[in-house]
């Protein structure tokens, strides 16, 4: 089955510094990777997501690359604000844009220093 | 809670007991989903439907068990058989070509 892994697990940046989340995955048969933002005790909310036929997209201060080649994608999130802190999960599927159901990595925990 | 209803918010558990767990949808999803999020482990699959009558098992489906009887409906039993049950319970709905929709959640604790 899919395997994703996250990096890294918690990062910390200043308030209107980038932070950069990356996911490598296993299954080079994968075309739909969503990214989901968590805050505490709520649900987890979807962000952006790519398909496997495009190799970036960009929403306002939210961009994700993917790499086919290399099996990674990353989240790149630019001038963050102290909304942006929360925990962000990736997520991979092989097969009908999650259809047979999204494989997620562990999280990564952003924090935003004012 | 955007079209997905997951009842009740906080359910407790005693040794050796069944509980089930309730997820409604109104947004006409063919696809549902049960995730358990437990702290460091993101989230894992425990059983999907694409269609009524029809699911397939997730990555850790033992001692979990699901209906669906109906499309908007999908809930999901905690059998005894389950050691381990505490955790957060998350189901989600897919529509055609979009991501997934999330309920708000079911905080599992065995007492």
């Amino acid at each position: 089955g899919e395997n994703v892994e996250q990096h890294p697990s918690t990062l910390s940046v200043q308030e209107g510094d980038s932070a950069v989340i990356k996911c490598t995955y296993s299954d080079s048969a994968s075309n739909y990777f969503p990214w989901y933002k968590q805050e505490l005790g709520k649900r987890p909310q979807l962000i952006i997501d790519i398909r496997s036929n495009v190799g970036e997209k960009k929403d306002q201060r939210i961009a994700v690359t993917l790499n086919k080649t290399a099996k990674h994608f990353s989240l790149h999130i630019t001038e963050t604000q102290p909304e942006d802190s929360a925990v962000y999960f990736c997520a991979a599927c092989f097969s009908g844009g999650g259809a047979d159901g999204l494989t997620f990595g562990k999280g990564t925990h952003l924090i935003i220093q004012p | 809670d955007g079209g997905i209803t997951q009842s009740p918010k906080y359910l407790f558990r005693k040794e050796g007991q069944n509980v089930t767990l309730s997820c409604e949808q109104n947004l006409n999803h063919d696809a549902m989903y049960w995730y358990r999020q437990d702290p460091g482990q993101g989230l894992r699959l425990i059983y999907y439907s694409q269609i009524v009558n029809d699911f397939q098992k997730g990555d850790i489906a033992e001692g979990y068990s699901v209906s669906r009887e109906k499309k908007e409906s999908f809930p999901l039993t905690v059998t005894s058989a389950q050691k381990n049950p505490t955790a957060f319970y998350l189901c989600a709905s897919m529509g055609r070509g979009n991501g997934y929709t999330f309920g708000s959640g079911t905080r599992l604790t065995v007492v």
